[in-house]
């Protein structure tokens, strides 16, 4: 069955540096989202990818915050200048232009910011 | 904006026993409720999902019901089994948009 992949599973920076978490969407789809989970508290939405843009995003995602999809198959999230706030599970999740609406995540990756 | 509310925030029943989450939400455009069950450390994994031009799905011992009048929708487990224990998320979005979660109820099945 095809599964949404995330890298690295745990990234550990330094407050102020730059980490980029990097995702790999289901092949055929084209919807693409950006969550986070602050341990023990609820999955929050970032952002969601459409047609190479932007097409949706939440307050959180200000403008140290970027996603681009380099190539036919990433989705990346950037984080320009990491604070300490920052640490948590970021989920990357796609789903299917069919219109099921169903979005599958990945396993995560662990941001913890020192 | 959608804002989606989850009760309980924790349920703790003995193993064969029914358990009930429920969640409302505001706003009447949304017309779809995945719920995820999430184990420690791991990802959200879809369980069963509602559309609002159905009343209620089921899925061998998981049930989804949705009252889009009173906008709100519910998650039965029945004959509820230790490996049941997780925290288990509502959800509520319109197609391609986000999904916005509710606060997750912890739920734990004792043998």
């Amino acid at each position: 069955e095809p599964e949404v992949t995330q890298t690295p599973s745990h990234q550990v920076t330094q407050m102020g540096q730059e980490v980029i978490l990097r995702c790999v969407p289901i092949s055929n789809h084209l919807y693409f989202y950006w969550y986070r989970q602050i341990l023990g508290q609820k999955v929050e939405f970032l952002v969601s990818f459409y047609n190479n843009e932007i097409s949706e995003k939440s307050e959180i995602f200000d403008d140290q915050f970027s996603v681009e999809r380099p190539d036919g198959s990433n989705f990346t999230l950037k984080i320009r200048s990491t604070k300490l706030e920052d640490s948590a599970m970021y989920f990357c999740a796609s789903s299917d232009p069919a219109g099921k609406n169903i979005q599958y995540f990945g396993a995560g990756t662990r941001l913890s910011v020192l | 904006g959608e804002n989606v509310e989850q009760h309980p925030s924790t349920l703790s029943v003995q193993e064969g026993d029914s358990a009930v989450i429920k969640c409302t939400y505001s706003d009447s455009a949304s017309n779809y409720f995945p719920w995820y069950k999430q184990e420690l450390g791991k990802r959200p994994q879809l369980i069963i999902d509602i559309r609002s031009n159905v009343g209620e799905k089921k899925d061998q011992r998981i049930a989804v019901t949705l009252n889009k009048t009173a906008k709100h929708f519910s998650l039965h487990i029945t004959e509820t089994q230790p490996e049941d224990s997780a925290v288990y998320f509502c959800a509520a979005n319109q197609a391609g948009t986000a999904l916005i979660f509710g606060k997750g109820t912890t739920l734990s099945v004792s043998s």
